[in-house]
């Protein structure tokens, strides 16, 4: 069975700083990864995807995140944060029959 | 392209009484989702459609919830009667839902904050 664990239910970074989320996945191959941003009263944002092409993945705002096999990991990172980054965090995995798998989300709070 | 659309954004109902949702997927897609977001918590499934056809409802409370796809396009997500259980952001997602080489990500609606009396 596929799943995904999302390490941190909570990080605190200040402006200016890297922030890292981290997500480990569990399947018996090389999933669809996604990572989805939520903010306040919103739906949920897809951030990037990652589909078994590069294995870094660049996305929208200055995110990246990295599909590591070796480590079944798949880790959000932005070089330096900004206040509109605070927000909840899904990493989500697909299954081949259009199954999606959530994270149980991080917190992302940014101080000034 | 347009994105997944739900209405309404906002309902305050008392306990016991029905509501129901609106969800209009993206254009094309052949898989629509319904999930239910607590306060607090990542998104449930209740219910997953493949064009008409339910694939996926094994959390949907069936005593008190119903979803509908009827045309293979937008659906509707019913609840009668409410309880206070039932406070939660609905939320519709869509993916293009090809087949087992798909891998699309999911599309979302913005939600429907429903709050029960």
């Amino acid at each position: 069975a596929q799943s995904v664990t999302q390490l941190d239910s909570h990080v605190s970074v200040s402006e200016g700083t890297p922030v890292l989320l981290r997500c480990n996945y569990s399947s018996s191959y090389s999933p669809s990864l996604f990572w989805y941003v939520q903010h306040p009263n919103k739906g949920l944002q897809l951030l990037l995807k990652y589909t078994s092409a590069a294995t870094l993945v660049k996305g929208i705002n200055g995110f990246e995140a990295e599909f590591k096999k070796s480590e079944t990991s798949f880790h959000l990172t932005k070089p330096s944060a900004h206040m509109s980054d605070a927000a909840e965090y899904f990493c989500v995995s697909r299954s081949t029959g259009n199954q999606f798998y959530f994270g149980t989300g991080t917190s992302l709070t940014v101080i000034p | 392209e347009a994105g997944v659309a739900q209405s309404p954004r906002y309902k305050i109902i008392e306990k016991r009484q029905s509501v129901a949702f609106w969800c209009n997927p993206i254009s094309g897609h052949a898989t629509l989702y319904w999930y239910q977001q607590i306060l607090g918590q990542g998104p449930k499934l209740l219910i997953q459609f493949q064009n008409n056809g339910v694939v996926d409802d094994s959390q949907l409370p069936k005593d008190r919830f119903s979803a509908e796809r009827l045309k293979g396009v937008d659906s509707t997500l019913k609840i009668q009667p409410a309880k206070l259980e039932d406070s939660a952001v609905y939320l519709c997602a869509s993916t293009y839902g090809a087949g087992s080489l798909d891998n699309s990500p999911l599309h979302f609606g913005n939600g429907t904050r429903l709050t029960v009396t």
